[in-house]
């Protein structure tokens, strides 16, 4: 098993572009969560999904930030205008059995 | 409310120093807690689990309700122990989904 797939693995965009992360989380497991990290700030939860529905979204910062999960094998997050205070590094991360299996995080620079 | 407080954002020892990174937790139910690491630049993994009640890497970390801690303890750290380490804090049961509280991490730098 790969483990969490996230793509790209770097983005580097202009401020006002539209950038979609993406996430295949691991078979089986059911819930997925997406986070963003920052030296300022640490790991911040944005929202997570249980069976494909969002269950909680209170940590996306504005309505700029979108997630989907159409299905149970993929999920994307979407910065749409970004803006340079968004670079950070994003991680989602698939459960089972209450432990966390994160991917390797999406790097993206707004500049 | 939950909540992971770990007061240490740098941690510095020597090699073969004992290290001992400190995370206390509020929570009004019975928890589930864990430890993360993050080294340089790779995805975070899990280090180890309270109910688990195993060493991994050398490294123990006990649950005390008490004190509301779950401290994590290496009695030698290596220079390969430099990373991020992320407390966690999860509701035992219920709908929580797997559900994560994170402390704000804590940075260990193992000298040689």
């Amino acid at each position: 098993d790969a483990g969490v797939i996230q793509s790209p693995r770097h983005e580097v965009t202009e401020m006002g572009q539209e950038v979609t992360l993406r996430c295949k989380p691991i078979s089986g497991h059911n819930s997925l969560f997406w986070y963003r990290q920052t030296m300022m700030r640490g790991l911040e939860l944005l929202i997570y999904f249980n069976n494909n529905v969002p269950i909680d979204d209170s940590g996306m910062p504005e309505d700029r930030f979108s997630a989907k999960m159409p299905n149970a094998s993929f999920s994307t997050l979407k910065i749409q205008p970004s803006e340079p205070r968004d670079s950070a590094v994003y991680f989602c991360a698939s459960v089972l059995r209450n432990e966390q299996f994160f991917g390797p995080g999406t790097r993206l620079t707004v500049l | 409310a939950q909540r992971v407080t770990q007061p240490e954002k740098l941690l510095s020892v020597f090699k073969g120093a004992p290290v001992e990174l400190k995370c206390n937790y509020s929570y009004s139910g019975s928890p589930e807690l864990f430890w993360y690491v993050q080294y340089s630049r790779q995805r975070l993994q899990l280090l180890l689990r309270h109910i688990s009640r195993e060493s991994i890497k050398g490294f123990t970390a006990d649950l005390n309700k008490g004190e509301t801690s779950f401290h994590l303890k290496k009695p030698f750290a290596q220079e390969e122990d430099s990373a991020m380490y992320y407390c966690a804090l999860s509701s035992a049961g219920g709908t929580s989904y797997g559900k994560l509280t994170f402390g704000q991490g804590t940075i260990l730098t193992v000298h040689p």
